[in-house]
């Protein structure tokens, strides 16, 4: 199984500023690598796929690069409506792994 | 506009069973694969099981393989997931989520169904 870990598990970022949260998979996913955002009491929403196409209405100033094993997910000038959790997912392999998740919350 | 309800969630006793459903509208459920995925309370997301859209390919998690069915209606728009053998480690919310065709990503979720395995 394809263990991903996120770093780091919380982020304290003032509104305005930019956040780069990172994931890192045990072997090579290639570019098969999604990030999915969660609110509180929602459900996970699909940020980005193929580590860096975002997916339909998402918004510009977030990003997603890296390939192989190394991934990040910048997202800059931080919105109110960003403070949540961010995971990652590859979809490279089965079993599906997810990232254990990185909080973003406001400083 | 795209949906996804689940039900059948509730409380069970280890050992038990439960039956989850997830009823889709809006788009041509018979042309996509379909995941289960939960959520343990306060925790990360974890992979369930994995449905083509004809229902011929099939794949679950290690943790659930053997005690978990899942299984798909295209004519009712529906998929299931039959779980038995339940433990206090199955508890958890479970969201069923359409994956994009291209790239095999869940693009829609619902808003899941919480699982309570409990004496």
């Amino acid at each position: 199984e394809i263990v991903m870990t996120q770093s780091p598990a919380t982020l304290s970022v003032s509104p305005g500023e930019r956040a780069t949260l990172s994931c890192r998979a045990s072997q090579s996913v290639g570019s098969n690598l999604a990030w999915y955002q969660q609110k509180p009491g929602q459900a996970p929403r699909l940020l980005i796929s193929g580590a860096s196409t975002r997916a339909t209405g998402i918004p510009t100033r977030f990003t997603g690069s890296g390939s192989g094993t190394e991934f990040t997910l910048t997202i800059s000038s931080l919105q109110s409506e960003d403070f949540a959790v961010y995971y990652c997912h590859q979809y490279h392999k089965w079993p599906r792994t997810f990232g254990q998740g990185t909080k973003l919350e406001i400083k | 506009e795209v949906q996804l309800v689940e039900s059948g969630g509730g409380l069970v006793q280890p050992g038990g069973s439960l039956r989850l459903s997830c009823a889709a509208s809006g788009f041509s459920f018979m042309s996509y694969s379909m995941n289960w995925v939960r959520q343990a309370p306060g925790k990360g997301l974890e992979w369930v099981s994995y449905i083509s859209s004809s229902g011929d390919t099939i794949y679950y998690a290690d943790s659930v393989k053997g005690r978990f069915t899942i299984s798909r209606d295209n004519a009712k728009n529906s998929l299931s997931l039959q779980m038995n053998s339940l433990t206090d480690e199955d508890t958890a919310m479970y969201y069923c989520a359409r994956l994009v065709n291209t790239t095999l990503t869940s693009d829609y979720w619902g808003q899941g169904t919480l699982v309570t395995v409990s004496s």
